[in-house]
C-alpha cells in the first residue's frame, strides 16, 4: 500500500487529453511539500518529467503538465501520442515517515 | 553529461549481505545529495536511503542497510545485510536535486542493479 494513491491505469486516444491524479494526506502533499511525477518505459530507469508541481526540466514536451491542490496533484498529457505509452509515478515527501515517498505508479496505455 | 552507474548486484541467499556501489561523474559529486531507490520486479518505486550531510532510511531497511559515500571517488555505497525475499528489486541510484530537502527531487538515476535474495 502506497502512502501516495495514484490510479493502476489509465487510456486514451491518440490526440486525446489524460490526466493521472496521485492523491495524499496532510502528513505529505497537504502539508506543502512538493510532487514530482516521473516516467519510466518498461526495463529502463525513471526520468523526472515534472519537479516542484509543475516544472517541466529542458527536454520535456509541454503537453505534459503538472499541478497540486490541497492533498493532491494531478500530471495531466495533452494531445496524447503513442510514445507516451509508459509508467507514471508521483513523489513526495512524508513528515510522518521522515522520507520521501512514491505513488504506486499508473500504467498509461494509449488505445 | 551526468552518469551514474550502479554495481554489485547479484543473487544472495536470505540472512547474507551485498555491497552495491554508484559511481558519479558529469557533476561535482560532493555537493548534492544521494539516494538509492528500489523497485521490487513488476512494482512501484520504494525509496530506500538518503546521504547529505546526515543520513536517512525507510523503516523498512533502517538497521539493516548503511548507505555511505567516498566523495574522493565520486562514489555511494549501501551495504546490505541480513537480507530477506522482500529486498528484492532493481536497485537505483539518484541524485537529489532542489532547494530544500523536503522538495527535493530525483533528477538523475542510474540504469539499476539486480538484488536477487534466494536460496
Amino acid at each position: 500500500q502506497s502512502v501516495l494513491t495514484q490510479p493502476p491505469s489509465v487510456s486514451g486516444a491518440p490526440g486525446q487529453r489524460v490526466a493521472i491524479s496521485c492523491t495524499g494526506s496532510s502528513s505529505n502533499i497537504g502539508t506543502g511539500y512538493e510532487v514530482h511525477w516521473y516516467q519510466q518505459f518498461p526495463g529502463t530507469a525513471p526520468k523526472v518529467l515534472i519537479y516542484g508541481n509543475s516544472n517541466r526540466p529542458s527536454g520535456v514536451s509541454d503537453r505534459f503538465s503538472g499541478s497540486k491542490s490541497g492533498t493532491s496533484a494531478s500530471l495531466a498529457i495533452t494531445g496524447l501520442q503513442a510514445e507516451d505509452e509508459a509508467d507514471y509515478f508521483c513523489q513526495s515527501y512524508d513528515s510522518s515517515l521522515s522520507g520521501w515517498v512514491f505513488g504506486g505508479g499508473t500504467k498509461l496505455t494509449v488505445l | 553529461e551526468v552518469q551514474l552507474l550502479e554495481s554489485g548486484g547479484g543473487l544472495v541467499q536470505p540472512g547474507g549481505s551485498l555491497r552495491l556501489s554508484c559511481a558519479a561523474s558529469g557533476f561535482t559529486f560532493r555537493t548534492y545529495a544521494m539516494s538509492w531507490v528500489r523497485q521490487a520486479p513488476g512494482k512501484g518505486l520504494q525509496w530506500v536511503s538518503t546521504i547529505s550531510g546526515a543520513t536517512s532510511y525507510s523503516d523498512s531497511v533502517e538497521g539493516r542497510f548503511t548507505i555511505s559515500r567516498d566523495d574522493s571517488k565520486n562514489t555511494l555505497y549501501l551495504q546490505m545485510n541480513s537480507l530477506t525475499a522482500e529486498d528484492t528489486a532493481i536497485y537505483y541510484c539518484a541524485k537529489g536535486e532542489g532547494p530544500k530537502r523536503e522538495n527535493w527531487h530525483f533528477d538523475c538515476w542510474g540504469q539499476g542493479t539486480l538484488v536477487t535474495v534466494s536460496s
